[in-house]
């Protein structure tokens, strides 16, 4: 049992350059979601999936694009990368998008990415 | 201002002490509050949750929360090195209970 798996770890881009950040549960669950985390501060939400073929914008959405591939996968793309974007990206999971007593929120390892 | 504020640390104890970590938040409609712990280069876990005000006790951890002070705070008793990591704060509504709002964390140093 996998949990939630992200690739890739690490990630140096360019100015410019576009990339996406691949999330996997296997867990069956159906919400999941997309944080960004800047050294010093908490979690910033950017974008949620309630459940399959669902997305929805969160704190922080500029920049980014999102796709619910299937109800395993969720990505995460950056069409131009910019410095600002430098952070460590976890990609989540949870049962559903209510009532956390019935469920825990899992997170992924994290995707560390440097945009010069 | 943020709605979730946390005492930023960092903060350094001796193995066997009692640790407070807190965090304000200016929200009304947050009812569930979380602890989530995070080890260096790891993605957070929930370590707690509590819905609405009280106390809920795990073990030597015990969450606490109070809605008229909207205050909540984390106690570790008999604190660990392997307790060392950033603590992270999170509290929701009871619509949409998986968005929470973070706050930035605290970093605790057990020594031994």
């Amino acid at each position: 049992n996998a949990g939630v798996t992200q690739t890739p770890k690490f990630q140096v881009l360019k100015t410019g350059q576009s990339m996406t950040l691949q999330c996997a549960q296997d867990m069956n669950h159906n919400s999941m979601y997309w944080y960004r985390q800047d050294p010093g501060m908490g979690l910033r939400l950017i974008y949620y999936s309630a459940s399959e073929g669902t997305t929805d914008k969160g704190e922080v959405p500029n920049g980014y694009n999102v796709s619910r591939l299937n109800k395993r996968e969720f990505s995460l793309r950056l069409e131009s990368a910019a410095p600002s974007q430098t952070s460590v990206y976890f990609c989540a999971s949870s049962e559903t998008l209510d009532s956390i007593a019935k469920e825990t929120q899992y997170f992924g390892p994290g995707t560390r990415l440097l945009v010069l | 201002q943020k709605e979730v504020e946390q005492d930023p640390g960092p903060l350094s104890v001796p193995e066997g002490a009692i640790v407070s970590l807190n965090c304000t938040y200016s929200n009304s409609a947050f009812q569930y509050f979380m602890w989530y712990r995070q080890y260096s280069r790891k993605g957070p876990e929930l370590l707690m949750y509590t819905y609405s005000s009280g106390n809920k006790e795990d073990g030597r951890f015990t969450a606490q929360v109070d809605k008229s002070s909207k205050y909540i705070s984390l106690f570790i008793r008999d604190s660990q090195p392997s307790d060392s990591a950033t603590y992270l704060c999170a509290m929701s509504g009871n619509t949409n209970a998986g968005k929470s709002t973070f706050g930035d964390g605290t970093t605790l140093t057990v020594k031994p």
